[in-house]
């Protein structure tokens, strides 16, 4: 099983842009990954997911570099409101949706 | 919006008793999954459903089991509730590959 390792914190100030990389070096060949936010009180909200290269949608980027054991979470112009604990998953490709691996997480602090 | 829920927020319980944690999702999703959530270890998968009455165990299944009898719902169940289950539990639903969670259900075992 892949096994992830992220940084425990970051801290950002508004408007930058954070980038939050994961290290997954046992990754396999059918697994994704997903990057997912938390908030006090609340379960996780999926961000974004990719398998291989770069995926971008209204909130975040994703990079992933061909070897795979990486990945890459970049969130633009960051805002308070972007203050979380950020976890990235591996797994859950076909055959294998029980094998998923969440990060400890990384626990973003956005300053004014 | 898909939604699952919890059957509760918070729940307390006594070491030994038999304790059931519900979920239900409204979304028709092949797949449900119970994870615990614990400071400084992140979320641990206990055990998951692809199908009902089908389950596999996740990386921590000691101490409980489920129940998937319809789609929309999985039950956590602890047997005899230790304290060192208390945690914050976690349901979550999936259709393929993104995960949709519950508001989770913090549960203290005295």
């Amino acid at each position: 099983l892949a096994k992830t390792t992220q940084p425990i914190s970051m801290d950002s100030y508004e408007g930058q842009e954070v980038n939050i990389t994961c290290s997954h070096n046992n990754i396999a060949t059918n697994d994704y990954i997903t990057w997912y936010q938390q908030f006090p009180s609340q379960g996780p909200r999926f961000i974004i997911q990719g398998y291989k290269t770069k995926v971008t949608n209204e909130v975040a980027s994703l990079f992933i570099p061909a070897d795979r054991k990486s990945s890459t979470l970049s969130l633009p112009r960051v805002s308070l409101s972007d203050t979380a604990v950020y976890y990235c998953l591996v797994g859950g490709g076909e055959g294998s949706q029980g094998n998923l691996i969440f990060g400890k997480g990384t626990k973003l602090s956005v300053k004014p | 919006d898909v939604k699952v829920t919890q059957s509760s927020r918070y729940l307390v319980k006594r070491t030994g008793e038999k304790v059931f944690l519900e979920c239900v999702q409204d979304m028709d999703h092949e797949n449900m999954f119970w994870y615990r959530q614990d400071p400084g270890l992140g979320l641990r998968l206990i055990y998951f459903s692809y199908d009902v009455k089908m389950k596999e165990k996740g990386d921590i299944p000691e101490g409980y089991s489920v129940s998937r009898e319809k789609k929309e719902r999985f039950s956590l169940i602890l047997e005899s509730a230790s304290t060192n289950q208390t945690s914050m539990y976690l349901c979550a639903s999936s259709p393929r590959h993104e995960q949709f969670f519950g508001p989770g259900t913090r549960l203290t075992v005295l």
